[in-house]
């Protein structure tokens, strides 16, 4: 069964930062890119970091450049977002979602991890 | 605010035809597919639609997409109960900012 599974939200104070891992499973995680999307609470989405299949490409919303990093490893078929300098406007669900191609969006979503930035 | 426009809110009846329209530009949807998600209360979204009009395996042919120029809808026919849900459309945008971007979402309700 294809599945992703995220872990590491939680309650963080602003400006602390924070380590999300998503874990793959039932599908050759090397072989796809890779995204995490963010939702506020009762907002829509909002796409946040992509990382191509081999690590070699990323991107990143306007909203996280320079304060987020999405990384890959690929032997742990695991996929990570480090949040660095954390806002109240970063509170929200994370989901990491794997990418239908390269060029395409997201086909397979987990079922997301929250993160709440308060003091 | 969102970089795709769509309206807040759609409603329909057991059995009716609802349109959910999604607008943008021509860095996003004008020039690159559109893709449509379902996102039921307390769960994460699921993919309905990709490239315009394309149908993953296992989601019903009530659902449909279209794309014209820098507007796209998603229509659903032969509405149901359990159709009630959020519904979002997305789009590469190559302008200045390379960027996956959504719209609003759509609060579907079956009446």
């Amino acid at each position: 069964q294809v599945q992703l599974e995220e872990s590491g939200g939680g309650v963080v104070q602003p400006g602390r930062s924070l380590r999300l891992s998503c874990a793959a499973s039932g599908f050759t995680f090397s072989n796809y890119a890779v995204h995490w999307v963010r939702q506020a609470p009762g907002k829509g989405l909002e796409w946040v970091a992509f990382i191509s299949y081999d690590g070699s490409n990323k991107y990143y919303a306007d909203s996280v450049k320079g304060r987020f990093t999405i990384s890959r490893d690929n032997s742990k078929n695991t996929l990570y977002l480090q949040m660095n300098s954390l806002r109240a406007e970063d509170t929200a669900v994370y989901y990491c979602a794997r990418g239908l191609s390269t060029y395409d969006a997201f086909d397979i979503w987990g079922q997301g991890t929250m993160v709440t930035v308060s003091s | 605010q969102s970089v795709l426009t769509q309206p807040p809110s759609a409603s329909g009846t057991p059995g009716q035809r609802v349109t959910i329209s999604c607008s943008g530009s021509s860095s996003n949807i004008g020039s690159n597919y559109v893709y449509w998600y379902q996102q039921l209360p307390g769960t994460a979204p699921k993919l309905l639609i990709y490239r315009n009009n394309e149908r993953p395996s296992g989601v019903p042919d009530r659902f449909s997409g279209s794309k014209s120029g820098t507007s796209a809808s998603l229509a659903i026919s032969g509405l149901r109960s359990e159709d009630e849900a959020d519904y979002f459309c997305a789009a590469w945008d190559d302008s200045l900012n390379d960027s996956w971007v959504f719209g609003g979402g759509t609060k579907l309700t079956v009446l």
